[in-house]
């Protein structure tokens, strides 16, 4: 089945700089990749995704890449501000349109220091 | 607005004990996740459905078994609970089609066995 190691555990930028996570996965023919934010005592939430026809993709300050050939993506986030402070998750899955299994990385801490 | 609903937020059980957690989503969604919140470890499927009374088993089911006998609810159940399945469970839906779909999250149910 699919592995997803996710890069680093935690992180701390200052409230500004760049913040970049990193997933690795297993499966070549994985096909979705989406990223979930979860705060502090709330529950997950989707942020952004990729499919495995586009490179990256951007949406306001966050933004994610993926790199087919080494089977690799990452979350790009920029001027980070204190709300940006939580742990997220990568995911990877080849998608089928019943039983969409998501396999989930460790996740990483994200602390943004005013 | 997506309300997925878990009975209870924490629960302490001992062990051997028979558990219930029971999932309800409002929002006619056909896929129904279980996953596990472990430190470190993200967010590992334990079952999941993609129709009433159709369940498939996810990455670590040992342990667990499910049921769904009405679209909105989904059910986990810890047939004979141990000291190793102490975790916060967090339950999911989303929409079957063509296209991957957003999960939508409870709020987590976090059980200790003791």
């Amino acid at each position: 089945g699919e592995n997803v190691e996710q890069h680093p555990s935690t992180l701390s930028v200052q409230e500004g700089d760049s913040a970049v996570i990193k997933c690795t996965y297993s499966d070549s023919a994985s096909n979705y990749f989406p990223w979930y934010k979860q705060e502090l005592g709330k529950r997950p939430q989707l942020i952004i995704d990729i499919r495995s026809n586009v490179g990256e993709k951007k949406d306001q300050r966050i933004a994610v890449t993926l790199n087919k050939t080494a089977k690799h993506f990452s979350l790009h986030i920029t001027e980070t501000q204190p709300e940006d402070s939580a742990v997220y998750f990568c995911a990877a899955t080849r998608f089928k349109a019943a039983g969409n299994k998501l396999t989930f990385g460790g996740g990483t801490r994200v602390l943004v220091k005013p | 607005d997506v309300k997925v609903t878990q009975s209870s937020r924490y629960l302490v059980k001992r062990t051997g004990e028979k558990v219930f957690l029971e999932c309800v989503q409002d929002m006619d969604h056909e896929n129904m996740f279980w996953y596990r919140q472990d430190p470190g470890l993200g967010l590992r499927l334990i079952y999941f459905s993609y129709d009433v009374k159709m369940k498939e088993k996810g990455d670590i089911p040992e342990g667990y078994s499910v049921s769904r006998e009405k679209k909105e609810r989904f059910s986990l159940i810890l047939e004979s609970a141990s000291t190793n399945q102490t975790s916060m469970y967090l339950c999911a839906s989303s929409l079957f089609g063509p296209d991957p779909a957003e999960q939508y999250f409870g709020p987590g149910t976090r059980l200790t066995v003791t």
